[in-house]
Parts: structure tokens; C-alpha cells; sequence
């Protein structure tokens, strides 16, 4: 039943390590998304996928890429985690950009020792 | 002009009581009004949306009023539950979705 899937829900990872957050979806959704949620905010777009196009949010910081192998995967890397990075981060889908209802995921939590 | 205002920040209601919400936006571009529900430790979930060609959409005991000459809608919540207890934030979209600033919603027995 779960259309939009996110891998691992949680995450723990050292200060400048590498980290990759998976996230696959059975809607067959054109759209991927990912946001950083932090305590008690609303979630930050980060980047989007429109089938293989890529779109950048003017200010995501370059330690974030993300890449969209098919239609159902898409992967965000972290390429050197600060302690600031911590948060939780959510996938998301939509069948098209314009008036479409977003589809989240469960999110990862994502902890930086 | 790109924010959507939201209030209030947090919410306490009686069992039975009429919960409020409401967003305000200044971009007139915005085709699209969702409202978003989520739980501690969940994703966001779609509660209701609407769109701005209709002035109020229900849905069960979930109502969104649309005011599209003052740029204002909200979410009221009919006979509230204590298992509405959740952050509740509205959205607009035009091609992104800009999220208001997010209420936490706590009703009581």
C-alpha cells in the first residue's frame, strides 16, 4: 500500500561523512521532491525532479545533490554532513508540477554526531 | 511575496470545538490552496485543497473557506477530535508549493 517509500527512516552519520537517503515511489509520478524539515518548521523545498530535469532551489547549499536513476528512485546525498544538517527529510511526488497534490513520504531522520 | 502567513502558531481546543485556521497570501499568481496534516514523526499528508474558482470546499468535518479579494483562506475543523491533534500547515502553489509557517493543533477530552 505505501506509494511513497523512504530508506532508512533513521540515520545516523558522522560530522563530514558521506550519507545517501533513498526514497522510491509506486505512483509512477513524473515529479520527485525533496524537502529538509526542521523542529517545529514548515518544509524547505530543496530540489525537484521533472522526469530527468533537474531544478535546483536557488538556495540549497552545493553539499546537497541528488540523483533520479529511473521514474520510481531518486537519491539525495549529503557530501559533507555539518551539524547544522541535521533535520528530517522528506521525499515527496506528484503526478505534474501545476496543481497537483503532493505525495509525502514518512521521511528519514537524519542525525550528525 | 512568494509567503504565506499563518495563524495562529499553535491552537488548543475542547473536544467538540470548532478549530481555525488561517493563511494569507499576497501572490495573486497561486492556483492552488492545499492544507497539509502531519503527525510527529510522519510526512506531511494531503487533508483538503482547494482551488481558486470555488469559495468553499468540505470535506467531512474539514471545511476550507476561500476569500480570493482579501488573498485569504482557511481550515475549519467541525467537532474536533483529540486524534486531530497535529501540526496543520497551509500551502499555495503556482508551480511550487510554499508552505505557510505551520499550526500545532491540540484538543482536549
Amino acid at each position: 500500500d505505501a506509494m511513497v517509500i523512504q530508506n532508512p527512516r533513521y540515520q545516523v552519520t558522522q560530522f563530514g561523512k558521506p550519507v545517501t537517503l533513498s526514497c522510491s515511489q509506486t505512483l509512477n509520478h513524473n515529479v520527485m521532491y525533496w524537502y529538509q524539515q526542521k523542529s517545529s518548521q514548515a518544509p524547505k523545498l530543496l530540489f525537484h525532479y521533472y522526469d530527468k530535469d533537474f531544478n535546483n532551489e536557488a538556495d540549497t547549499p552545493d553539499n546537497f545533490q541528488s540523483r533520479r536513476p529511473n521514474t520510481s528512485f531518486c537519491f539525495l546525498d549529503i557530501r559533507s554532513p555539518g551539524l547544522g544538517d541535521a533535520a528530517m527529510y522528506l521525499c515527496a511526488t506528484s503526478r505534474d508540477v501545476q496543481q497537483e497534490t503532493q505525495y509525502f513520504g514518512p521521511g528519514t531522520r537524519l542525525l550528525v554526531l | 511575496q512568494q509567503q504565506v502567513k499563518q495563524s495562529p502558531q499553535s491552537l488548543i481546543v475542547q473536544k467538540g470545538g470548532i478549530s481555525i485556521i488561517n493563511c494569507a497570501y499576497e501572490n495573486t499568481a497561486f492556483d492552488y490552496f492545499p492544507w497539509y496534516q502531519q503527525f510527529p514523526g510522519k510526512g506531511p499528508a494531503l487533508l483538503i485543497a482547494i482551488r481558486p474558482d470555488v469559495s468553499e470546499k468540505k470535506e467531512g468535518r474539514f471545511t476550507i473557506s476561500f476569500n480570493k479579494s482579501a488573498k485569504q483562506f482557511s481550515l475549519h475543523i467541525m467537532d474536533s477530535q483529540p486524534g486531530d491533534s497535529a501540526t496543520y500547515f497551509c500551502a499555495a502553489s503556482r508551480v511550487k508549493l510554499i508552505f505557510g509557517t505551520g499550526t500545532r493543533l491540540q484538543v482536549f477530552p
